[in-house]
């Protein structure tokens, strides 16, 4: 039972244009949402996260949009670029933190 | 400051033999916690401790895998005995419990193959 799904395995996308990386979840006690970035042979760091009071947070070049009502969020990268290369995952958890998914990922290729 | 320390960062075993991971969080983080990755796969929650309890081991196969955090610091993983099954990346994450954003620091993982 995927509580957090990314539907899209791969992504690419030519450098200095817009990434968007897509999450879906299906429980509604989820309220925070975070996404990381994985480099191969090392752990998932941490990128940017959203509170469920919010509809977008901004950091940089990185913007994630929630949308409570159709359990979806979005990672906007702008612009792209090769260094944004990675595995990126959504994760969502309860506000008690004792549930914590994450997605299955999607691979980022930013093309020079 | 330095990162969430694990080793080993690989472990080659057959199957039936016991192995072992061990995790040193960032330094004051009372949150620690094991995730499993498969391939192609998201990382899977194992067990999470709040310093030395383990407060959601409710994904943990405990019938061959056991874990423990004593003084509240260091971590070690088992499993006994080893399944094809388990290969996969093991991952130790830690946080600081008072974060509200639950933003966790990871390890490089140890990749465990069992032959």
């Amino acid at each position: 039972d995927q509580q957090v799904k990314q539907n899209s395995p791969s992504l690419s996308v030519q450098e200095g244009r817009i990434s968007i990386l897509n999450c879906d979840y299906t429980n509604s006690m989820f309220d925070y949402f975070l996404w990381y970035k994985k480099y191969p042979a090392e752990g998932p760091t941490f990128l940017i996260s959203i509170s469920s009071i919010k509809d977008k947070n901004e950091d940089g070049r990185f913007t994630v949009f929630l949308n409570k009502s159709a359990k979806h969020l979005s990672l906007h990268i702008v612009p792209s670029q090769p260094g944004d290369s990675a595995v990126y995952f959504c994760a969502a958890s309860s506000a008690s933190g004792n549930q914590f998914y994450f997605g299955t990922g999607t691979s980022l290729t930013v093309i020079p | 400051e330095a990162g969430v320390v694990q080793s080993p960062r690989y472990k080659i075993i057959e199957k039936k033999q016991p192995v072992a991971f061990w995790c040193n969080p960032i330094s004051g983080h009372n949150t620690l916690y094991w995730y499993r990755q498969n391939l192609g796969q998201g990382p899977e929650l194992l067990i999470r401790y709040e310093n030395e309890e383990a407060v959601d081991d409710s994904q943990l196969p405990k019938d061959r895998f056991s874990a423990e955090r004593l003084k509240g610091v260091d971590s070690t993983l088992k499993i006994q005995p080893a399944e094809l099954g388990d290969s996969a990346v093991y991952l130790c994450a830690s946080s600081l419990e008072q974060v509200v954003t639950y933003e966790q620091y990871f390890g490089p993982g140890t990749r465990l193959t069992v032959t």
